[in-house]
C-alpha cells in the first residue's frame, strides 16, 4: 500500500486560514469519496473532523472544510485558535477492504 | 456514550507477542468494525487493518500481514490485536477505533472513517 502525500507543516496567524492538502491516486483518493481527516494532539487520541470528504461530525466546528479535486483532497481550517495547533492526517478507502493514511501535517498557529 | 477503552501499557522483547484489548460500550458492537493504527515515536499514524465483527472477515495492511491477528469477542463487546514477532521498531502507540462495516446491514451516518478511538496503549520492545 502507499501513502498519501502531505506537506511536512503549516501555519497561519490567530484569525487566518491554514490550507492542508493531501496527494493520492486513482487507486485512493481519486476512486472514493471517502476521505478522512483526523486531528491529533500529543498524547491524546486522533479525532475525526472530516468524513466522506466534506462532511463534519456531529461537535466539529464549521471552521473545518474539505474538499476535493481528482487525486487530491484539502482540508481547511479557518479563523485559526491555538487549540488548533496539532497534527492532522489525511485518510482515503483504498479498495478491497483497505485503507491508507496520509504522512501528516504539523499546523502552527503562530 | 460510546467509548472504547484499551488496556494498558505493555514492555516486552524483540521475539515476543504481544495482545492488546479494546472494550467497546454504547452502541451495538455488531453494527461496526474495528480498525487498529499505531504511531511510533516521532512517525505519522499507520494503518494496521480491520476486523468486520459482522462476519469476523479481517484486512491487513500488507506491511503486517505475516505477523498480526485481529480478532473480536461478541459476548464482551471487545476487540483484539496480537502482533508476533516484534521487533524494536514495533515499539508505538496503538489505537483502536472504530469503523462502518458494509458487511452487515446496518448503515451508519458515517462510513468509511474512524469515528471513535480508544485512548492507545504504549508498547515498548526491547532488545
Amino acid at each position: 500500500q502507499s501513502v498519501l502525500t502531505q506537506p511536512p507543516s503549516a501555519s497561519g496567524s490567530p484569525g487566518q486560514s491554514v490550507t492542508i492538502s493531501c496527494s493520492g491516486s486513482s487507486s485512493d483518493i481519486g476512486g472514493y469519496d471517502s476521505v478522512s481527516w483526523y486531528q491529533h494532539h500529543p498524547g491524546a487520541a486522533p479525532r475525526l473532523v472530516i468524513y466522506g470528504v466534506n462532511k463534519r461530525p456531529s461537535g466539529v466546528p464549521t471552521r473545518f472544510s474539505g474538499s476535493k479535486s481528482g487525486n487530491t483532497a484539502s482540508l481547511t481550517v479557518s479563523g485559526l485558535q491555538a487549540d488548533d495547533e496539532a497534527d492532522y492526517y489525511c485518510t482515503s478507502y483504498a479498495g478491497n477492504n483497505d485503507y491508507v493514511f496520509g504522512t501528516g501535517t504539523k499546523v502552527t498557529v503562530l | 456514550q460510546v467509548q472504547l477503552v484499551q488496556s494498558g501499557d505493555e514492555v516486552t522483547k524483540a521475539g515476543a507477542s504481544v495482545k492488546v484489548s479494546c472494550k467497546t460500550s454504547g452502541y451495538t458492537f455488531s453494527n461496526y468494525g474495528v480498525t487498529w493504527v499505531r504511531q511510533a515515536p516521532g512517525q505519522g499514524l499507520e494503518w494496521m487493518g480491520w476486523i468486520s465483527v459482522f462476519n469476523g472477515d479481517t484486512t491487513y495492511a500488507q506491511k503486517f500481514r505475516d505477523r498480526v491477528i485481529m480478532t473480536s469477542d461478541t459476548y464482551t463487546s471487545t476487540a483484539y490485536v496480537e502482533l508476533r514477532s516484534l521487533r524494536s521498531d514495533d515499539t508505538a502507540v496503538y489505537y483502536c477505533a472504530r469503523v462502518s462495516d458494509t458487511n452487515g446491514y446496518y448503515r451508519p451516518l458515517i462510513e468509511d472513517a474512524f469515528d471513535i478511538w480508544g485512548q492507545g496503549t504504549r508498547v515498548t520492545v526491547s532488545s
